[in-house]
């Protein structure tokens, strides 16, 4: 079964920072990465994905991640965060036609 | 704007008490899933559907029950709720095959159980 690791459960900053999120996979198939964002009080959204393709993807509100098979490793980042980026982030793996997710990184920004 | 709808949105109930989560989406997707969601932990997949009169258990074990008798509803059911079933419960769908994308998730129902 797929699984996933997130690091850094609490993740504070100040604005304009730059923000990086590390996720790490298992799952011996093809994978479909994903990363959701949970705005406080709000459902999860989806932030951005990788199928296949270019390594490096870009999502919504300035995000992107970069896959990197050798590593099993699908990290967020954001180059400069504003205060409405203050959010829960789950990285999840598509395995067996379902999703696992990651603990979540819990993210506040400071303005 | 999630097109899929969860009521109630939150839950105080008492032990012992029957409760039936609900679930629905407007997008015809076929698969739905419930997941339950506790703070610093994985979301747990706890029950899953791929259409009509199909639904299978997931990776977390739970007391739940689900049912599938029409597309678009995926109620869970709780036949006699206990402070351990205190969760939030996220509803999640997506569309098959070639056309995945993710999931669509719910706002969730936050269950206390008392």
């Amino acid at each position: 079964a797929q699984s996933v690791s997130q690091h850094n459960h609490h993740v504070i900053l100040s604005e304009a920072a730059s923000l990086e999120l590390g996720c790490n996979y298992s799952y011996g198939g093809t994978v479909n990465l994903f990363w959701y964002v949970q705005y406080p009080g709000q459902h999860l959204q989806l932030l951005l994905k990788y199928f296949s393709g270019d390594p490096l993807v870009k999502g919504i509100k300035g995000f992107e991640a970069e896959f990197i098979k050798s590593k099993f490793s699908f990290n967020l980042r954001k180059p400069s965060v504003q205060w409405s980026d203050t959010a829960e982030y789950f990285c999840a793996v598509r395995g067996n036609n379902r999703l696992a997710f990651g603990k979540g990184n819990q993210v506040v920004v400071i303005p | 704007e999630a097109d899929i709808y969860q009521t109630p949105r939150y839950l105080v109930i008492g032990t012992g008490k029957k409760i039936t989560l609900e679930c629905s989406q407007t997008m015809g997707h076929d698969k739905m899933y419930w997941y339950q969601q506790d703070p610093g932990m994985e979301l747990h997949l706890i029950h899953y559907s791929y259409g009509v009169n199909s639904t299978e258990k997931g990776d977390l074990s739970s007391e739940s029950t689900v049912s599938r008798i029409r597309t678009e509803h995926f109620p869970l059911t709780l036949e006699s709720a206990r402070p351990s079933h205190t969760s939030q419960y996220l509803c999640a769908s997506s569309s098959p095959g070639q056309s995945f994308y993710g999931y669509t998730f719910g706002s969730g129902t936050r269950l206390t159980v008392v």
